[in-house]
């Protein structure tokens, strides 16, 4: 089963464009973390967001989290070739020893 | 190793075979993970493990997956009788102490194909 579901399920864009990509999910949480995977890789965490916290930065990244509606968006500025990859949202499941992922984003940045 | 490392990268397995991939976690790292991804999909959780204790294994889809660490270390899941429906990636994590709240660190995955 899914925890989160991401919007839009492909992206692309201009190298330079901001990307946004959307998470949504279905139970209380107490993170969100974003992870990105490039092709025929793992994955690699980018972020975490508490449920206390409703922004965050980390370089060109920008996550920001709203509890009451229950989602998550993470913004990439000034995008490069190099950030095509597909970008997951997860959260850990209250009182199970799980990290739950979402579908993910493909985003493909055009030189 | 400086990270999660699984083996082989890649298994081609004709249907019927049992197949063993291994997943040699970060050193010190007490809590592993099992995920499968099929083509296009978001890992699905497989089993979790503390130290050698197998503490949720809700995940595996049959009895013909098993997974085992015996010395709280090293990790291996075994397909038994592969079917073509097993054809995934699949991808093994590990955390310092997984409380939910701290990152999970994933190896490159090896990407299973039965024929």
């Amino acid at each position: 089963s899914q925890q989160g579901e991401e919007d839009p399920q492909a992206l692309s864009i201009q190298e330079g464009e901001n990307a946004t990509m959307n998470c949504s999910y279905k139970t209380s949480i107490n993170n969100l973390q974003w992870y990105r995977q490039n092709s025929g890789r793992g994955l690699v965490h980018l972020i975490l967001i508490r449920s206390n916290e409703r922004e965050k930065h980390s370089g060109r990244l920008r996550v920001t989290l709203d509890t009451s509606k229950k989602s998550s968006s993470l913004l990439i500025t000034a995008s490069r070739a190099a950030d095509t990859a597909s970008y997951f949202c997860a959260s850990p499941t209250q009182g199970a020893q799980k990290l739950v992922f979402g579908q993910g984003t493909r985003l493909t940045i055009n030189p | 190793g400086a990270g999660v490392s699984q083996s082989p990268r890649y298994k081609v397995a004709k249907r019927g075979q049992d197949v063993a991939l291994r997943c040699d976690p970060i050193s010190g790292h007490v809590s592993l993970f099992w995920y499968q991804q099929a083509l296009g999909q978001g890992p699905e959780f497989l089993t979790y493990f503390q130290n050698e204790a197998q503490l949720d294994k809700s995940g595996l889809p049959s009895d013909r997956f098993f997974a085992e660490r015996p010395e709280g270390s090293v990790s291996t899941l075994k397909i038994q009788r592969t079917q073509q429906e097993d054809s995934a990636v699949y991808l093994c994590a590990s955390s310092l102490r997984w409380t939910g709240g701290t990152e999970a660190f994933f190896g490159q995955g090896t990407r299973l194909t039965v024929v």
